[in-house]
């Protein structure tokens, strides 16, 4: 098993540009949830989805979309990249009833 | 709202002494669950345990042990005989009953250093 997979690992934008990180996962758990984490602020939630075709915001969920077509894939899209969304982002996988799987991050840097 | 807090911002001890981390939360509901991940210098998040608010016994796993007080709405953990590798930033985390932990609150987290 690959566990939980994050495309890309680091990535530079542009302010206003968008891009899609892709989280990926092979346990065929049906949650996924997205964080980022911030110096000082530890992780907060952005979007989740308990199956495929069911999401819902978390925390921080401004400026961020998601859809759950695959039990397998959940992407996490910025339309419109501004520089406050510069972080580490976690994609993570679980049963809903042990632990979370967590993927290795990918760090966005919005210029 | 659910609310995790992790008091101490940065702590350093030598090595073999051992170590507590604090965590201190906030719910309303009477059914939650209760997480502690390290997060060692590579960046990856590492599951170390998951309590169910019904369960308030302790655990000890190694060099590990966790101190679960509902009365103080504490879940603090101890590290005995410390070593370098454990140098890490650990959070502690909430989720609601009902939600699995699908939606976790984290604390900011607490950077441990093991001095050599």
């Amino acid at each position: 098993n690959a566990g939980v997979t994050q495309t890309p690992k680091f990535q530079v934008l542009k302010t206003g540009q968008s891009m899609t990180l892709q989280c990926a996962q092979d346990m065929n758990h049906e949650y996924m949830s997205w964080y980022r984490q911030d110096p000082g602020m530890g992780l907060r939630l952005i979007h989740y989805s308990v199956g495929a075709g069911i999401t819902d915001q978390g925390e921080v969920p401004n400026g961020y979309n998601v859809s759950r077509s695959t039990t397998e894939d959940f992407p996490l899209r910025l339309l419109s990249a501004a520089p406050s969304q510069t972080s580490v982002y976690f994609c993570a996988s679980g049963t809903g009833v042990n632990e979370q799987f967590f993927g290795p991050g990918t760090r966005l840097t919005v210029l | 709202a659910q609310k995790v807090t992790q008091a101490q911002t940065e702590i350093s001890v030598v090595e073999k002494e051992d170590v507590t981390l604090d965590c201190v939360y906030e719910t309303r509901d009477t059914t939650y669950y209760l997480f502690w991940y390290k997060q060692p210098p590579s960046g990856e998040l590492v599951f170390l345990i998951r309590r169910n608010s019904f369960d308030e016994q302790n655990e000890i796993s190694g060099r590990y042990s966790w101190n679960f007080q509902k009365s103080t709405s504490s879940f603090n953990f101890t590290i005995t005989a410390s070593q370098v590798v454990d140098s890490a930033v650990y959070f502690c985390a909430l989720s609601e009953a009902g939600f699995g932990n699908e939606k976790l609150t984290f604390g900011t987290g607490t950077r441990l250093t093991i001095i050599p």
